[in-house]
């Protein structure tokens, strides 16, 4: 079946780096993307996301990348701090033609961010 | 309040056990979701109330049942299960707008072990 999924499992960064987390998804027709980060012991928290009618989506410290032609997408991290250290999964779900989106997220494998001071 | 709040946080059960998790949100959202996640894996959609029905079961065994008693709160009841579903049950919400779901917003879980 299709899945969403991850080119690095671990990323080790110095504080103060950009840190970039790359996710590749294979449903070509998914077009709501959404980046969660999960701490230790705690459930996943919403960072960003981005609809595929965008290509790229700020916040504050973070980035989002969309690339539909290779089905990719990425999750930037600037000055990136000891407290962005957790797993970071990227989700996708589809709006189906009807624009109705039932809320079936499916995640990616997930990246270990770790940040040394 | 912008939280979504689990019951209880830690669960040991008996592979003949009742026992039930309980979710809570009040920020107004008119969808609610199950997730089982296992260690070191990503989470996995088990159950979705849209505006308290039921819309989508990810073919998941009838020892799990869920129930949406109003909008702002969800139960998982567990019945028989196995020590394969010791896992970390998440809870999510979110806002419905013109059909869609906007993002999830979770809960920390509860953290169960069938023995």
């Amino acid at each position: 079946g299709e899945s969403v999924g991850l080119h690095l499992p671990t990323l080790s960064v110095q504080e103060g780096d950009n840190s970039i987390i790359n996710c590749a998804y294979s449903n070509s027709a998914s077009d709501y993307f959404i980046w969660y980060k999960q701490e230790s012991g705690k459930g996943p928290q919403f960072i960003i996301d981005i609809r595929s009618n965008m290509d790229k989506r700020q916040g504050q410290r973070v980035t989002v990348l969309l690339n539909k032609t290779v089905k990719h997408l990425s999750l930037q991290i600037a000055a990136t701090q000891p407290g962005d250290s957790a797993v970071y999964f990227c989700a996708e779900t589809m709006i189906n033609a009807g624009g109705t989106s039932y809320g079936k997220l499916t995640f990616g494998q997930g990246t270990i961010l770790t940040v040394h001071p | 309040d912008t939280e979504v709040t689990q019951t209880p946080k830690h669960l040991v059960m008996g592979m003949t056990n009742k026992k039930s998790l309980k979710c809570e949100q009040h920020m107004g959202h008119r969808a609610m979701y199950w997730y089982k996640q296992k260690a070191k894996k990503p989470p996995e959609l088990m159950f979705v109330y849209s505006y308290e029905k039921l819309s989508i079961n990810e073919s998941v065994p009838s020892r799990f049942s869920p129930e949406c008693p109003n909008s702002s709160l969800l139960n998982l009841h567990l019945h028989a299960l196995q020590p394969e579903d010791s896992a970390l049950y998440l809870c999510a919400s979110s806002q419905v707008e013109g059909g869609l779901h906007n993002e999830q917003f979770f809960g920390p879980g509860t953290r169960l072990t069938v023995l």
